[in-house]
């Protein structure tokens, strides 16, 4: 069974960086599949941000693309997450999900707490 | 594309027959997804493809529509379905309505 978890600070400065690694278990992120970051905010509006591929290559939520990488780290089966230039509006739960070939997230981590403030 | 779900919020009782709506601010071609969220949990696949039910999902769910408007509905509603509910559309990027909460009256 696939299960995937964030881990990364919680706490964050304003125009620092923002890092969190998904860890994957249950399944080889090489092997398939597109590997996403979803973020929700206070008042619950959800956000898709980015994936990288099971080849490597990504893809970004326009909105984003000036300050959004994800990468990875196949020896540790990891990926990750580096959003630049944060400010308090940035504030949300960070989701990592599996985005399978039907373009759904079937498969998502429990999520972790970003708060950015000075 | 944008979507708007409606109602944000919606309180029902244990066996009702409840219909949550989402409409898109253009064509979607079908590529319309549901997600289950209880507190503190991540959001669950229910439905994709408009009325594919992912595996394990009970029954009672169900989704219909075509073009803008789709609708998730639950036949008989159960204590456990307590959650927000949202939709996500993977026809033109891919964006999430703000959500449906559900509650037992």
């Amino acid at each position: 069974e696939i299960q995937l978890q964030e881990s990364g600070p919680g706490l964050v400065k304003p125009s620092q960086s923002l890092s969190l690694t998904c860890s994957v278990t249950g399944y080889t992120i090489t092997s398939g599949y597109d590997w996403s970051w979803i973020r929700k905010f206070p008042g619950n509006k959800m956000e898709w941000m980015g994936y990288i591929s099971y080849s490597g290559s990504t893809n970004y939520n326009p909105s984003l693309k000036s300050r959004i990488s994800i990468t990875r780290d196949t020896s540790k089966n990891q990926f990750f997450l580096q959003l630049n230039s944060v400010t308090t509006e940035d504030t949300a739960t960070y989701y990592c999900a599996r985005h399978n070939w039907e373009g759904v997230m079937d498969a998502w981590g429990q999520g972790a707490s970003v708060t950015v403030s000075s | 594309i944008q979507l708007t779900q409606s109602p944000s919020l919606l309180s029902a009782s244990v066996g009702d027959r409840v219909t949550l709506s989402c409409k898109g601010s253009q064509n979607i071609n079908n590529y319309l997804a549901w997600y289950q969220q209880k507190l503190g949990e991540a959001p669950k696949l229910l439905i994709y493809n408009t009325n594919s039910l992912q595996t394990g999902i009970p029954s009672r769910f169900s989704g219909t529509g075509s073009g803008t408007d789709y609708t998730l509905t639950i036949s008989s509603l159960q204590p456990e379905d307590v959650a927000t509910y949202f939709c996500y559309q993977y026809n033109n990027g891919y964006t999430f309505g703000a959500g449906t909460k559900l509650e037992l009256k």
